[in-house]
């Protein structure tokens, strides 16, 4: 059984170019959230989808930022025009069940923006 | 929400050495903890989690982690450490969605 599985691995963009981060959850997993790891800072959480819908976003920055975990395929992390305060690792977890199960993760994109 | 706060930012141990990892979180409500480890370039494993019933919890590597509902604490422990425990460790809480305090990174001198 495949783990959570996050590409790319790693990923550049300059200034104002977008960013789309994929996610594939553990097979039978509904549940996704998105996470992301700033240098000398822990885990902060951005969004939490179930299938087709957005179930908390309260971390994700109000502009430029957007989630979906569409019916069928991976749930995508999407920043446009990014900015250097974007760089940072985001990891992707999955949970069969959600609240109060643990979380599988992904080994995370690590994002630069030059 | 949850704040979760974990006491020492980096922690520098020999091999044998005790470890104990401090881990507070603000919510007094009905809560699931957990601790995670990210070992060098990897992404991050559970090590342990409390549900409910026995508030000490036996975790894989040797670690355990004791619950004490009235200090608001999830501290972990480990008797002997050993080199290949050298990894960053979070503890989480789940009320509702995971929050992470900001890790503390462990590191095991042979």
């Amino acid at each position: 059984n495949a783990g959570v599985m996050q590409n790319p691995r790693h990923l550049v963009r300059r200034r104002g170019q977008e960013a789309r981060l994929r996610c594939s959850p553990m097979k039978g997993h509904s549940h996704v959230y998105w996470y992301r790891q700033l240098p000398e800072e822990g885990l902060k959480f951005m969004v939490y989808l179930q299938k087709e819908n957005i179930i908390d976003e309260s971390g994700m920055p109000k502009e430029r930022f957007s989630a979906e975990f569409p019916k069928e395929g991976p749930s995508i992390l999407r920043i446009q025009q990014v900015v250097r305060g974007d760089s940072a690792a985001y990891f992707c977890a999955s949970s069969p069940e959600g609240q109060g199960t643990p979380l599988h993760f992904g080994n995370g994109t690590r994002l630069t923006v030059t | 929400a949850q704040s979760v706060s974990q006491h020492n930012h980096h922690v520098i141990l020999s091999e044998a050495a005790s470890l104990e990892l401090g881990c507070n979180y603000s919510y007094g409500g009905t809560v699931n903890l957990f601790w995670y480890v990210q070992y060098p370039g990897q992404h991050l494993q559970l090590l342990l989690k409390y549900f409910s019933g026995d508030p000490l919890v036996k975790g894989i590597k040797g670690f355990e982690a004791e619950f004490i509902k009235s200090k608001f604490s999830f501290n972990l422990r480990k008797p002997s450490v050993q080199w290949s425990d050298t990894a960053e460790y979070f503890c989480a809480v789940n009320d509702y969605k995971l929050s992470f305090g900001a890790g503390t990174t462990v590191t095991v001198r042979a």
